[in-house]
């Protein structure tokens, strides 16, 4: 149980177009997702949060209008670039809160983003 | 705010031998303590998780930590480490009671010779 999926796993786009990141909690609902970003050899860093039919609460700066984060559904946090530039390429890692496992995080594979 | 201590970014050993990673954070309230592990290519799992009560917490494939308050701590062991344990390890804390994001520390690539 407490599989979480990310699609796509690795992605490639122009600069300046938009990128679009689905996180799914398969086997369990989720009204909490997280989303971290992780560069090169270091460790992961969180983005924002995902509330389930609220705003997301970004992290100290995070541009929220850069990277636009839509919780729609109890098992489903999307995550958008926005007009993507190559420092943004990066690995994108999302989690979902199990409150039935007892607040632990389960985490998503991740995407890899190359912004060209 | 948090910040999370990992101090063995890399670290060599032998199959058969005891392996114990540090871990310390800083902040001065109730915490969660977990520890993750990432195999090559593979997504992070959780190994174990400290919330509250017995501060020796064991977890999965033979892991065990210990939380030591005083000392802000919550290092990972392992008695006898296999090649298979090859692996990033990282340590992560949150608030306790709260619905927030984990705080990672920079991890630690273990490798094990056979």
């Amino acid at each position: 149980g407490a599989v979480v999926s990310q699609h796509p796993s690795r992605v490639i786009c122009k600069s300046g177009t938009s990128v679009k990141i689905e996180c799914r909690s398969l086997d369990f609902q989720a009204t909490t997702m997280f989303w971290y970003r992780q560069f090169p050899k270091q460790s992961l860093m969180l983005m924002a949060t995902s509330n389930e039919g609220s705003k997301a609460t970004y992290e100290q700066g995070v541009e929220k209008d850069k990277f636009l984060i839509n919780h729609a559904s109890l098992t489903l946090s999307t995550l958008t670039v926005t007009s993507a530039h190559p420092e943004d390429s990066s690995f994108y890692i999302c989690s979902a809160l199990s409150v039935a496992g007892g607040g632990t995080q389960y985490f998503g594979p991740g995407t890899r983003l190359l912004v060209l | 705010a948090q910040s999370v201590s990992q101090h063995n970014h890399h670290v060599i050993l032998s199959e058969a031998a005891s392996l114990e990673l540090g871990c310390n954070y800083s902040y001065g309230g109730t915490v969660n303590l977990f520890w993750y592990v990432q195999y090559p290519g593979q997504h992070l799992q959780l190994l174990l998780k400290y919330f509250s009560g017995d501060p020796l917490v064991k977890g999965i494939k033979g892991f065990e930590a210990e939380f030591i308050k005083s000392k802000f701590s919550f290092n990972l062991r392992k008695p006898s480490v296999q090649w298979s344990d090859t692996a990033e390890y990282f340590c992560a804390v949150k608030e306790g009671g709260g619905a927030d994001g984990l705080t990672f520390g920079k991890g630690t690539h273990l490798i094990i010779q056979p």
